[in-house]
């Protein structure tokens, strides 16, 4: 079966670091995908690791462990518009992109 | 161009009422998706074109038909629809369905809001 873990829901500070952690089981494992989604918009590409290790990009970083099944996402410096659900999304052997059900981080002043 | 554009934003529909969901993107991607979206769920995949053939459908009611007339849009027409499809209906392409070791990102449309009555 295929199974995407994250947690519901984060709380963090402006200027903190937050690590939003991901399980996943899916049918073959062919890369995974970290979007991010405010409220009421679509899903925007945040980052894609297929090889263990971390893949840094500004303000955020992925990183991915197949042997785990493991993944997170390191966002540093928070902003208010940080604010947004963000999704764990790996891709199966059949290149399907299976969304988890996304974490709502809030950022607090 | 990076961009896919949905038409309408937003659609409010009776159960007998027939209307399409409209889509296009000239990033010159060979694959397009349709994904239906709840509150506070993530996106379902609903269908995925490959050069402008249908890959998949993910047993989707027969009330939802895709369509791809050519390599940028794609069409979602809606029949006799239940209230319980309400959702925000989301295009979204990337530049192959298979494209292994590489990013193949998803690119997503802003989204149709969709009210059945």
């Amino acid at each position: 079966g295929q199974n995407i873990d994250q947690p519901t829901e984060m709380t963090a500070t402006e200027g903190a670091i937050v690590q939003i952690n991901c399980t996943y089981q899916t049918s073959g494992f062919n890369g995974l995908f970290w979007y991010q989604q405010h409220a009421g918009e679509a899903p925007t590409f945040l980052s894609y690791n297929v090889l263990d290790g971390l893949e840094e990009k500004g303000r955020f970083s992925s990183f991915l462990s197949r042997s785990k099944g493991y993944s997170y996402l390191l966002l540093k410096e928070l902003q208010m518009k940080d604010s947004a659900s963000y999704l764990c999304a790996p891709r199966n052997r059949d290149d399907k992109i299976i969304f988890g059900k996304g974490t709502r981080l809030h950022i607090l002043p | 161009d990076t961009e896919v554009t949905q038409t309408p934003k937003h659609l409010v529909m009776g159960m007998t009422n027939k209307k399409s969901l409209k889509c296009e993107q000239h990033m010159g991607h060979r694959a397009m998706y349709w994904y239906k979206q709840k509150a506070k769920k993530p996106p379902e995949l609903m269908f995925v074109y490959s050069y402008e053939k249908l890959s998949i459908n993910e047993s989707v009611p027969s009330r939802f038909s895709p369509e791809c007339p050519n390599s940028s849009l794609l069409n979602l027409h809606l029949h006799a629809l239940q209230p319980e499809d309400s959702a925000l209906y989301l295009c979204a392409s990337s530049q192959e369905l298979r494209l292994a070791g590489l990013y193949n990102e998803q690119f997503f449309g802003p989204g149709t809001r969709l009210t059945v009555l």
